[in-house]
């Protein structure tokens, strides 16, 4: 089945404890990207990768790192958490190209203490 | 810089009866992409429908139309039949489609729709 995976689904930590959310596609998407879903916000893009090795930053990267070894693998990690990241994470992908939708994932819901 | 605007926070439909969903975008690129996604209380995004900016019809797809009027900059939604199941949020977005920001996907904060039986 074509989907698009993260792990954690949910998550609840403290302040300064470096974690990371896991997002894999198996579809063969060159492109692959991180929002963050606020109420009343929408969805913000966090970081996108055009392809392996390419990564740039979205509207609100500050505080989050990510990183594109693999096609299939695109990882956020949030080195020092602090509450006012608590967010609902979505991970999508797509293929490269005009018109293509976005495959997103089921989230990931993290609270920092 | 590129912005979404989606001005009905909610909106109230009667099944059976159609609804249009406003959006409207700002952009200075001359090639984009506009998408409308659903997102029922379950949380998952759905992707609903497309519509280029080059594209010379107004999108559809199956109950979901996108009236698209460029000289406006508006992409409004329109669900026809709307049924209980319609019920969730809707979201618009909008990317260049060339360039070195294409991957820059932005959304607009989202119109709460509530079908009622």
């Amino acid at each position: 089945e074509a989907q698009v995976t993260q792990n954690p689904r949910y998550l609840i930590t403290v302040t300064g404890k470096k974690l990371t959310v896991t997002c894999s596609q198996n579809m063969n998407h060159e492109y692959m990207s991180w929002y963050r879903q606020d109420p009343g916000l929408g969805l913000r893009q966090i970081y996108y990768s055009m392809n392996v090795e390419v990564t740039d930053k979205g509207d609100v990267p500050e505080g989050y790192k990510v990183s594109r070894k693999e096609k299939r693998n695109f990882p956020l990690i949030l080195e020092s958490p602090s509450p006012n990241q608590t967010s609902l994470y979505f991970c999508a992908s797509s293929s490269n190209g005009i018109a293509y939708e976005q495959f997103f994932g089921p989230g990931t819901r993290l609270t920092v203490l | 810089a590129q912005k979404i605007t989606q001005t009905q926070p909610g909106m109230f439909v009667q099944e059976k009866e159609a609804v249009t969903l406003d959006c409207t975008y700002d952009t200075s690129d001359p090639s984009y992409g506009l998408f409308w996604y659903k997102q029922p209380s379950s949380g998952e995004m759905i992707f609903l429908i497309y519509q280029g900016s080059y594209d010379q019809q107004n999108a559809t797809e199956g109950r979901y139309s996108l009236n698209f009027q460029k000289a406006r900059k508006s992409a409004n939604l329109v669900i026809s039949a709307s049924q209980l199941g319609d019920s969730a949020m809707y979201f618009c977005a909008m990317k260049p489609l060339y360039g070195g920001s294409q991957g820059n996907l932005i959304f607009g904060k989202g119109t709460k729709l509530s079908v009622k039986p």
